[in-house]
């Protein structure tokens, strides 16, 4: 079967670094995609990667190696407002988005 | 303000009454979907249309129904509802169905069936 994990529940601290990891096997694979979901509100779209390596957009980076089947989100200069779930979804040989049920990010002052 | 709106914000359903729920994007994106987002689980595709006047099975299809009619709308019926469809749903839109398009969501309708 296809499957995506994540840590259900992190805690970090305001200005500190954090990484999020997300682990799939899926049947193919066509790019990865990470979510920012705010309690209550629609997900977000964060990033993408479909090619190995680092991919950064500001504050936020996420990372694939695609022979591990292993990415990771690394969210520097944490602030209040970065708590949040974050969705690791991946996108298998037949472009249907496989979701990781995510990751609540708790950040403490 | 372009985007994906979705009707109703919420809604309390008694089991065994049929519900639209409604979804219109002005996006003039091709691709559409219906997720259900439960506690603990990841987003569970119900069904999808890559293009207008087509639709699909996802992966929890049973006991709802989808058409598309034009580009900007999607409705997701269900026929008659159960406590197990109690769930928050969400409409999401892509350029296209290709590898790189991401998902925009609607902000979802929260159900409840009693």
């Amino acid at each position: 079967g296809q499957n995506i994990d994540q840590p259900t529940e992190m805690t970090a601290t305001e200005g500190a670094i954090v990484q999020i990891n997300c682990t799939y096997q899926t049947s193919g694979f066509n790019g990865l995609f990470w979510y920012q979901q705010h309690a209550g509100e629609a997900p977000t779209f964060l990033s993408y990667n479909v090619l190995d390596g680092l991919e950064e957009k500001g504050r936020f980076s996420s990372f694939l190696s695609r022979s591990k089947g292993y990415s990771y989100l690394l969210l520097k200069e944490l602030q209040m407002k970065d708590s949040a779930s974050y969705l690791c979804a991946v996108r298998d040989s037949n472009y249907q988005l496989i979701w990781g049920a995510g990751t609540k990010l708790i950040i403490k002052p | 303000i372009a985007g994906i709106t979705q009707a109703p914000t919420s809604q309390i359903l008694a089991a065994g009454r049929r519900m639209t729920l409604r979804c219109t994007q002005d996006m003039r994106h091709n691709a559409m979907y219906w997720y259900r987002q439960d506690l603990g689980l990841g987003l569970r595709l119900i069904h999808y249309s890559n293009t207008a006047g087509t639709t699909g099975k996802g992966e929890v299809p049973d006991g709802y129904s989808v058409s598309r009619a034009n580009t900007d709308d999607f409705p997701l019926t269900l026929a008659s509802a159960v406590p197990s469809q109690t769930s928050v749903y969400f409409c999401a839109s892509s350029a296209d169905s290709s590898n790189n398009s991401p998902l925009h969501f609607g902000n979802g309708t929260r159900l409840t069936v009693t």
